[in-house]
């Protein structure tokens, strides 16, 4: 089946450690998207990336990091750096205007 | 600063009802306007909203878009419990260096049916 998947769907993680959530997509589509989601907000852009190699700062990339060494893989490294990083991480691949999403990674940071 | 306003924030109807969720916004090199339904997790693509006055139409939901206003308006008839949702606005503009399909996203409406 063609899609994007995320995983894990639930992450729990100490305060001070780097923590990477996986996105993947099968749809070959060139661009992806991390997004933030927290309660009562809408997304908010994290990075994205236009093609394998390249991506740009979204606007709230700091405490983040991402890499897109191929088509299908975008990993969200969430870094000690990031003052709050329990959140909802949404994943998506676009085609033109459309962006279609994965469904979700919950991470909490105690 | 490039902004996507819904309203309302929140909305309670019963089945059957007819209700008409709003989303403003003010934004540079606009290019296009798009509605997402999130349930559960993820949200699903709904509409795309391009050009002024054409009403877009996929059964019971319907859309349409303003541009010398700046708003859209979504449309549900004859509402059922599984349109309970929170319903995304987002817009789609150049400000990042003219690459395409970075969305600004208002804070959703959500929608609660009850039976």
């Amino acid at each position: 089946d063609g899609g994007i998947t995320q995983s894990p769907k639930y992450l729990f993680r100490k305060e001070g450690q780097n923590v990477t959530l996986s996105c993947e997509q099968n749809l070959n589509h060139d661009a992806m998207y991390w997004y933030r989601q927290d309660p009562g907000q809408g997304l908010r852009l994290i990075y994205y990336s236009q093609i394998v190699n390249d991506f740009q700062k979204g606007d709230i990339a700091e405490g983040y990091s991402v890499s897109r060494e191929k088509k299908e893989s975008f990993p969200l490294t969430v870094t000690s750096a990031q003052k709050n990083p329990t959140a909802f991480y949404l994943c998506a691949s676009g085609r033109g205007y459309e962006q279609y999403f994965g469904p979700g990674t919950r991470l909490t940071v105690t | 600063e490039d902004k996507v306003v819904q309203s309302p924030l929140s909305l309670v109807v019963h089945e059957g009802d007819t209700v008409t969720l709003n989303c403003s916004y003010e934004v540079t090199n606009f290019r296009s306007l798009l509605w997402y339904k999130q349930e559960k997790k993820a949200p699903t693509f709904l509409f795309m909203l391009t050009s002024s006055g054409i009403e877009k139409k996929s059964g019971r939901l319907s859309s349409i878009l303003d541009k010398k206003e700046l708003f859209s308006i979504l449309n549900i008839t004859a509402t059922q419990t599984g349109d309970s949702a929170v319903y995304l606005c987002a817009v789609d503009c150049l400000e990042y260096g003219g690459s395409q399909g970075n969305l600004i996203f208002g804070k959703g409406t959500k929608l609660s049916v009850k039976p």
